[in-house]
């Protein structure tokens, strides 16, 4: 099974840029989260889609945003990029089979490290 | 709203050496939990987790962890450490409310020395 994929690994923006965040979710996988990891810290929700819609959102402001595909696969959205938003931004599927064991076993991506200059 | 602490920042422990690290988190109700492992240059990966039942679970490469309700700790074990379980480790939480988001912990960097 191929696992989760994203792109691009790296990139360089500028203060108000916009960006774009590509992922391939696992296969069999119908819900895709998005995580921000800032140096040194760990992993904090941006938010997570499940058929199409957003189903559940952190303490992230609007401008992040994001779209899931019919095939599953997901975009993260960031408008007037701060520098703040320097991190890396995960990328992780999963099988929601509503409530139940599965449903909270994520697989990871690689990520995309995004640096705001 | 739920949380994750991790009292250990950065461990270095000689090969051999048992290891245990901690981790705490404030929720009230019920909980699943995860122990996630980074190694250096590669993504996330799941250790082992606790949903129900046996509070002591076990992992991928000899890791366990306990989960201690009235502690509201789930702590990382494993007897004898290798140089290639050098990597950052990260505990996190999951409640019982409908949000679907896992709460991580800051991490713990465990550096094994040959």
């Amino acid at each position: 099974e191929t696992g989760v994929t994203q792109s691009p690994t790296h990139l360089i923006k500028t203060r108000g840029q916009q960006v774009t965040l590509r992922c391939s979710s696992q296969s069999g996988h119908n819900t895709v989260s998005w995580y921000q990891q800032a140096l040194g810290q760990g992993p904090q929700f941006i938010f997570q889609y499940y058929r199409e819609e957003e189903n559940g959102r952190g303490n992230f402001p609007p401008r992040f945003s994001g779209l899931q595909f019919p095939n599953y696969s997901s975009e993260l959205n960031v408008n007037a990029l701060e520098l703040d938003d320097s991190a890396l931004y995960l990328c992780a599927s999963s099988l929601d089979r509503g409530l139940g064991s599965g449903a909270n076993v994520l697989t990871f991506g690689a990520g995309s490290r995004l640096t705001v200059l | 709203a739920q949380s994750v602490s991790q009292h250990n920042h950065h461990v270095i422990l000689s090969e051999a050496a048992s290891l245990e690290l901690g981790c705490n988190y404030s929720y009230g109700g019920t909980v699943n939990l995860f122990w996630y492992v980074q190694y250096p240059g590669q993504h996330l990966q799941l250790l082992l987790k606790y949903f129900s039942g046996d509070p002591l679970v076990k992992g991928i490469k000899g890791f366990e962890a306990e989960f201690i309700k009235s502690k509201f700790s789930f702590n990382l074990r494993k007897p004898s450490v290798q140089w290639s379980d050098t990597a950052e480790y990260f505990c996190a939480v999951k409640g019982d409310t409908g949000r679907r988001a896992l709460t991580f912990g800051s991490g713990t960097r465990l550096q094994v020395q040959p």
